[in-house]
């Protein structure tokens, strides 16, 4: 079974770091790109990252290039996305996810970042 | 980018069918995929290339449409259904969803 478990959210206050983790299992996670996806309180959904599944490619949305670094150790099978001069605008739940293609087909329960002094 | 316009919410009931749009603002050709989410989970592939049912999920679902006009229907649909649904592009980048459609028992 397909396990995506993040962690790493919680308050931070604007300007600061923060790092999430995604533990993924019940795959071969070196086979498969991954992604990030948000959705801020009661709003849509929002692609931030996805990263190849050798971590040689990297793409972002325009809101986050420059602050936001996806990374993958397929080692541990886990995917990471650093976070920097974090804005109360990244305030949501962010959420792993193993691309197939251009589709997101599984998801983890997310973790919630809430950007706030 | 590419914006995908659904209609906020809608009332159906039991048994009838649902049937759900996303209106793409340029053509996507067949590369739309649906998600449903339920309050407090995380979302679920249920469709992806416009038409092509995930693993797993039941024959009540199913999607249709190319170019600018999708659909996605349930039939019949069941109280297990409430979600808000969601329609995602990934002709372009940056890759976008809908603002979700609410679907709610009359």
């Amino acid at each position: 079974e397909v396990q995506l478990v993040e962690s790493g959210g919680g308050l931070v206050q604007p300007g600061r770091s923060m790092k999430l983790s995604c533990a993924a299992s019940g795959f071969t996670f070196s086979n498969y790109g991954m992604a990030w996806v948000r959705q801020a309180p009661t709003k849509g959904l929002e692609w931030v990252a996805t990263i190849s599944y050798d971590g040689s490619s990297t793409y972002y949305r325009d809101s986050v290039k420059g602050r936001f670094t996806i990374s993958r150790d397929n080692a541990k099978s886990t995917l990471y996305l650093q976070m920097n001069s974090l804005r109360s605008e990244d305030t949501a739940t962010y959420y792993c996810t193993r691309r197939y293609n251009h589709w997101f087909a599984y998801w983890g329960q997310g973790t919630l970042v809430t950007v706030s002094s | 980018d590419i914006v995908l316009t659904q209609s906020p919410a809608l009332a159906v009931s039991l048994g009838q069918r649902a049937t759900i749009s996303c209106r793409a603002s340029e053509s996507v050709r067949s590369s739309m995929h649906w998600y449903q989410q339920k309050s407090g989970q995380q979302p679920k592939l249920l469709i992806y290339g416009a038409s092509n049912l995930a693993s797993g999920v039941p024959a009540r679902f199913s999607g249709s449409g190319s170019g600018t006009d999708f659909t996605f229907t349930i039939d019949p649909v069941e109280a297990d259904d409430i979600a808000t649904y969601y329609c995602q592009q990934s002709r372009n980048d940056p890759l976008t969803f809908g603002s979700g459609t609410k679907l709610e028992i009359k």
